[in-house]
């Protein structure tokens, strides 16, 4: 079954520090991978998206994610969080043998505490 | 470019009341999605299109759901008659042909529905 799993509901970093939002993947197919932020009361705006080649994929606001295949997973990271980074974030997975559906995981939760 | 165009942005209706939401996708865009945020379901895709016709409306949750897309500029999502149950965050977004897995979906800025 086709599937992206956010194992943690939240995560709390101190501004400054390295953060990492965990995303895990099952697709029948290659998978393309896609990170989302929201913010509150707000739509959910696109970060960064792998489909192929380097495994790990630069975005928007600094954040960067590293596709790993072995362990299926697309870890979102940045090098030194921000106050304004505290929002929710989105992992999506698209499904090429599965008519090209998206499935987005349940969020993560950032709070950044200064 | 103005983004994905949602309209309202927040209605409050009484239970019983025809709901209409609608929606703008980037211009270009071929595909269209209709999702619903909750709380308790997180994010479900309901509805989507790739050139105007409906591909998959199996997340649809029952008949009372209908959503049209008469043309590459516009699409509605209605609800007739609403529940209180219906209370959620309606998005839609569009993206590039649905047969290219690469192409990024953009999100509008939502459409907040309360039916009491």
């Amino acid at each position: 079954a086709q599937s992206v799993a956010q194992p943690e509901d939240q995560v709390n970093v101190a501004e400054g520090n390295p953060l990492t939002v965990k995303c895990t993947y099952s697709v029948s197919g290659n998978p393309y991978l896609f990170w989302y932020v929201q913010y509150p009361n707000r739509g959910l705006q696109f970060l960064l998206k792998y489909i192929t080649g380097d495994n790990l994929v630069k975005g928007s606001y600094g954040f960067e994610a590293e596709f790993n295949k072995s362990q299926t997973s697309f870890h979102l990271k940045k090098p030194s969080a921000l106050v304004s980074d505290s929002a929710l974030y989105f992992c999506a997975v698209r499904d090429i043998g599965d008519f090209n559906k998206f499935y987005f995981g349940s969020g993560t939760k950032l709070n950044v505490k200064p | 470019d103005a983004g994905v165009i949602q309209s309202p942005r927040h209605e409050v209706t009484e239970m019983g009341q025809e709901v209409t939401l609608r929606c703008k996708p980037i211009s270009g865009h071929n595909s269209l999605f209709w999702y619903r945020q909750t709380m308790m379901r997180g994010l479900e895709l309901l509805i989507y299109f790739n050139n105007n016709v409906p591909i998959d409306d199996s997340g649809m949750p029952e008949d009372r759901f209908s959503a049209k897309m008469p043309n590459a500029s516009f699409s509605t999502l209605k609800i007739q008659p609403s529940e209180p149950r219906d209370s959620a965050v309606y998005f839609c977004a569009s993206g590039g042909d649905y047969s290219n897995s690469g192409n990024t979906i953009y999100f509008g800025e939502g459409s907040w529905l309360t039916v009491v």
